[in-house]
């Protein structure tokens, strides 16, 4: 079945540092890809996505990349802030060809950004 | 207001009671999904109704969970003899039909079995 698995966290970094989580899926098919993202207090939220092989998602100054080859979808920031300080879901969708949405959500990764 | 609704925010119940959460989709979006997060379990998939097609139920983990769907809007998950493992926060979700569509996530029902 389809499976995510994300990068461990906790993750502390310091304001302005590059942000790099790492994302691997297992799929049949071609599944459109997602991060979601979910701030103190706040519902999940999609962060950005991508939908076919080499897509790239990017939102907020955040960006990821579709690489079928390596089924991965890393996520990455060149200059992470305070307020990027939340909890990252690398998630996958099921693959096209029906209208069947149900996604399969990696771990998580918590984000701490220091000033 | 525009976005997924759940109620109650929070509910406390003793073990072997029943619970109903209700959740109110975006209006116009034909898809709806519940998901649970749990500390051990992660973010797990629990059931999907898509307009009128039967239900996919293959994430519900026990006979206890059961969900419906009225009128291609409001949902109802509801849970019998509730059980301490039950304890989770219960997440809706609604989309537009495709599957490339973005879930728009509600803020989750915090359930506490004591």
């Amino acid at each position: 079945g389809n499976s995510v698995t994300q990068m461990e966290g906790p993750v502390t970094l310091s304001e302005e540092a590059f942000l790099t989580i790492n994302c691997t899926y297992t799929a049949t098919g071609y599944p459109s890809l997602f991060w979601y993202v979910q701030y103190p207090g706040e519902g999940l939220q999609l962060l950005l996505k991508a939908t076919k092989a080499d897509d790239k998602g990017s939102n907020k100054g955040f960006e990821a990349t579709y690489r079928k080859e390596t089924t991965s979808f890393h996520l990455e920031k060149g200059s992470v802030q305070v307020s990027d300080s939340a909890v990252y879901f690398c998630v996958l969708g099921r693959a096209g060809g029906t209208s069947y949405g149900k996604l399969t959500f990696g771990q998580g990764t918590i984000l701490t950004v220091h000033p | 207001g525009a976005g997924v609704s759940q109620s109650p925010s929070n509910k406390v119940t003793e073990k072997g009671k029943d619970v109903e959460l209700r959740c109110d989709p975006i209006s116009g979006h034909t898809a709806l999904y519940w998901y649970r997060q749990s500390l051990g379990q992660g973010l797990e998939f629990l059931i999907y109704f898509q307009g009128n097609s039967a239900p996919d139920k293959s994430g519900l983990p026990s006979d206890r969970f059961s969900a419906e769907r009225t009128g291609g809007s409001v949902s109802t998950l509801t849970i019998q003899r509730t059980q301490q493992e039950d304890s989770a926060v219960y997440l809706c979700a609604s989309s537009l039909e495709s599957e490339g569509n973005e879930q728009f996530f509600g803020p989750g029902t915090r359930l506490t079995v004591l």
